[in-house]
């Protein structure tokens, strides 16, 4: 079955560092992929997807992922974090149906 | 309204109990999803809607869940006879039908069960 994992359960950045989230995808066709970011008691808000074309994407917050398909990878970052990055960022994939399958997440933590 | 908005924000019920969890997708979407997401874990596919039809229902854990979409507009996600594992926040997300593979999603329903 098609999946998605994150190896990192919880990441500690200092404020105005640079953060990088891991997310890997199992085979299959060149996947619709997604970052989405949780914080507490929210739902899920979506930072970017890529579908194809240009393999760096852009997305909202400052946030950008790098797709590369040599490494079924999908890592997402951000040159400076802010203390409102704070929250649980989720890396899915589209599956049949539109459906998508998510990774178990990772914890970002913010030091001041 | 200009998000998918879900009621009740948080629920309690007995075991034994039976819940009934609302969601109003955002006007015009066509597709509409239910997720349940468990603590500390990502969100897993229960159900699908295209309209008023139940495309998919294969990630509802058993026969206790149950869902509707009777217009093609809000949707209904009952639980019958609730059990403890069934303690999770229940997320709805729809989507258009030009980016049907885009989903936004509401805050969530979180339920426990004691």
């Amino acid at each position: 079955a098609q999946s998605v994992t994150q190896p990192d359960i919880h990441i500690t950045v200092s404020e105005g560092a640079s953060l990088e989230l891991r997310c890997n995808y199992s085979y299959g066709a060149t996947p619709y992929l997604f970052w989405y970011v949780q914080s507490p008691g929210q739902g899920l808000q979506l930072l970017l997807k890529y579908f194809s074309g240009d393999t760096l994407v852009q997305g909202i917050k400052g946030f950008e992922a790098e797709f590369k398909r040599s490494q079924s990878s999908f890592n997402l970052r951000k040159p400076s974090v802010h203390w409102s990055d704070a929250a649980e960022y989720f890396c899915a994939r589209k599956a049949a149906g539109n459906k998508l399958t998510f990774g178990g997440g990772t914890r970002v933590l913010v030091k001041p | 309204g200009a998000g998918v908005s879900q009621s009740p924000r948080y629920k309690v019920a007995k075991r034994g109990q039976d819940v009934a969890l609302r969601c109003d997708p955002i006007s015009g979407h066509v597709s509409l999803f239910w997720y349940q997401q468990a603590l500390g874990q990502g969100p897993e596919f229960l159900t699908y809607f295209q309209n008023e039809a139940q495309l998919d229902k294969s990630g509802l854990p058993s026969d206790r869940f149950f869902a509707e979409r009777p217009e093609g507009s809000v949707s209904t996600l009952k639980i019958q006879r609730t059990q403890q594992e069934d303690s999770a926040v229940y997320l709805c997300a729809s989507s258009s039908r030009d980016r049907s593979y885009e989903q936004y999603f509401g805050p969530g329903t979180r339920l426990t069960v004691t």
